[in-house]
């Protein structure tokens, strides 16, 4: 099974929106809803932003927004904040014999 | 506060079997629902997942790495434990457990900060 594609980076200016892609399959990204996006800074634990598609946990900022289209996956942040800067990865079920399949991940940098 | 934290050695040698264990506060495997899994991530490489473990003791594995992974839990601990042996090289990565609650299966939602293994002679 082939990582998600992800870009390996974006950049934006505080304020700005910066949209990331994950492009899987059907047997991943486009068969299920269950794509999920996280955010991990340097050193530290990977954070779940957003989850089955396009929800959001408790806590985390309206800012950010998944889409799905096909077979890619997308992550907005809006309204770019210095904090935001880090590096995120995409993950998506791939049935029960693969179970899960993560992006690449991509490193968003705020100007 | 859930927290999960992993420990084991952080240098192993070829053929040897890593032992890797998963403290977690904040929350019971005993739980309907609960799972944990383990991931790990080879150096400027991709998350990749490892097993999952149940509340009910159900066991899942990577089809790649499954002759080599056994993974177990101990409830009154709070502890998950992952073995993989005859370790490689290549098996160099930063391990990670992660939560995955019943609300949000089969995604997880938090993870421990990870513990780098070396293997090298």
């Amino acid at each position: 099974q082939s990582a998600l594609t992800q870009p390996r980076s974006v950049s934006g200016s505080p304020g700005q929106s910066v949209t990331i892609s994950c492009t899987g399959t059907s047997s991943d990204v486009g068969g299920y809803n269950y794509v999920s996006w996280y955010q991990q800074h340097p050193g530290k634990a990977p954070k779940l932003m957003i989850y089955d598609v396009s929800k959001r946990p408790s806590g985390v900022p309206d800012r950010f927004s998944g889409s799905k289209s096909g077979n890619t996956a997308s992550l907005t942040i809006s309204g770019l904040q210095a904090e935001d800067e880090a590096d995120y990865y995409c993950c998506s079920y791939a049935g029960s014999y693969t179970y899960w399949v993560f992006g690449t991940g991509t490193k968003v940098t705020v100007l | 506060q859930v927290t999960l934290r992993e420990s084991g050695p952080a240098l192993v040698k070829p053929t040897q079997t890593l032992t890797l264990t998963c403290t977690f506060s904040g929350f019971s495997l005993s739980t309907s629902g609960m799972c944990v899994s383990w991931i790990r991530q080879p150096p400027g490489k991709a998350l990749e997942w490892l097993a999952r473990i149940d509340w009910d003791d159900d066991k899942y594995y990577s089809t790649s790495l499954k002759t080599r992974l056994t993974i177990s839990k101990d409830t009154s601990k709070n502890q998950v434990v992952l073995t993989m042996t005859n370790m490689d090289p290549v098996d160099t990565a930063t391990y990670y457990c992660a939560r995955i609650p019943p609300d949000y299966d089969p995604q997880p939602d938090y993870w421990g900060q990870g513990t780098l293994v070396t293997v090298s002679s």
